[in-house]
């Protein structure tokens, strides 16, 4: 069965430019989650879909969106783009279903986006 | 706010040693623990999980502890390995409520170097 891919798996933009990065889930999983790493702030929740609907969200501002489609597949969106939107953004993906409390998640290897 | 966060940036050990890395969690509102592993260039990959209705979990050559009344999980790897070289970090599901799905609320990550 194939892991979860995310592409591009990098990408440079300058300030003021808008992102779409694209992650495909592991065949069967309804559920996908978006975060962000850097080295300060480490690890941080983005959003989460399932079903097509976003269920939560992080604390993060407005130019981060994100969308689901009917196949599961999700896009997230970075308008504006600042310097310090420089991460690895990673996809995880999960068998989740509604309102379950355990939701081990399968991590993509992430997309690398560096804005100059 | 949320926070899971690690006691030791860095851990150094020799092959065949045990490795124990350590985490502290504030939030009391999750049941479910993850602890997942980082290589270079890659994303996230699930090790072992534990649930706030037990203190001990095994696994193939690892072992998850949870104290709830000191908030501290652990991680133990038996026989440390050159390939267990990674970026550990121990995560926190927060719990669903009503229609909203878990989210994943990660520690800074302890860097395991394996000397041979």
């Amino acid at each position: 069965k194939a892991g979860v891919t995310q592409t591009p798996r990098y990408l440079i933009k300058t300030r003021g430019q808008q992102v779409t990065l694209s992650c495909s889930p592991i065949s069967g999983h309804r559920s996908v989650s978006w975060y962000q790493q850097t080295p300060g702030q480490g690890l941080q929740f983005l959003f989460e879909y399932f079903s097509e609907t976003q269920r939560n969200k992080g604390n993060f501002p407005g130019r981060f969106s994100g969308r689901q489609f009917s196949n599961s597949r999700s896009e997230m969106n970075v308008s504006t783009l600042e310097l310090g939107d420089s991460a690895l953004y990673l996809c995880a993906s999960s068998l989740t279903k509604w309102l379950d409390v355990k939701s081990e998640q399968y991590f993509g290897p992430g997309t690398r986006l560096t804005v100059t | 706010g949320e926070s899971v966060g690690l006691h030791l940036p860095t851990l150094s050990v020799q092959e065949g040693d045990n490795s124990i890395i350590n985490c502290a969690y504030s939030n009391s509102a999750s049941d479910y623990f993850i602890w997942y592993k980082q290589e270079s260039g890659k994303g996230p990959q699930f090790i072992i999980d534990i649930r706030s209705n037990m203190d001990k979990r095994q696994g193939q050559r690892v072992t998850v502890l949870l104290n709830k009344t000191v908030k501290h999980l652990s991680l133990q790897i038996a026989a440390t390995q050159p390939g267990d070289s990674a970026v550990y970090f121990c995560a926190e599901n927060i719990l669903p409520l009503y229609n909203q799905g878990g989210k994943l609320i990660f520690g800074q990550g302890t860097e395991l170097s394996v000397k041979p």
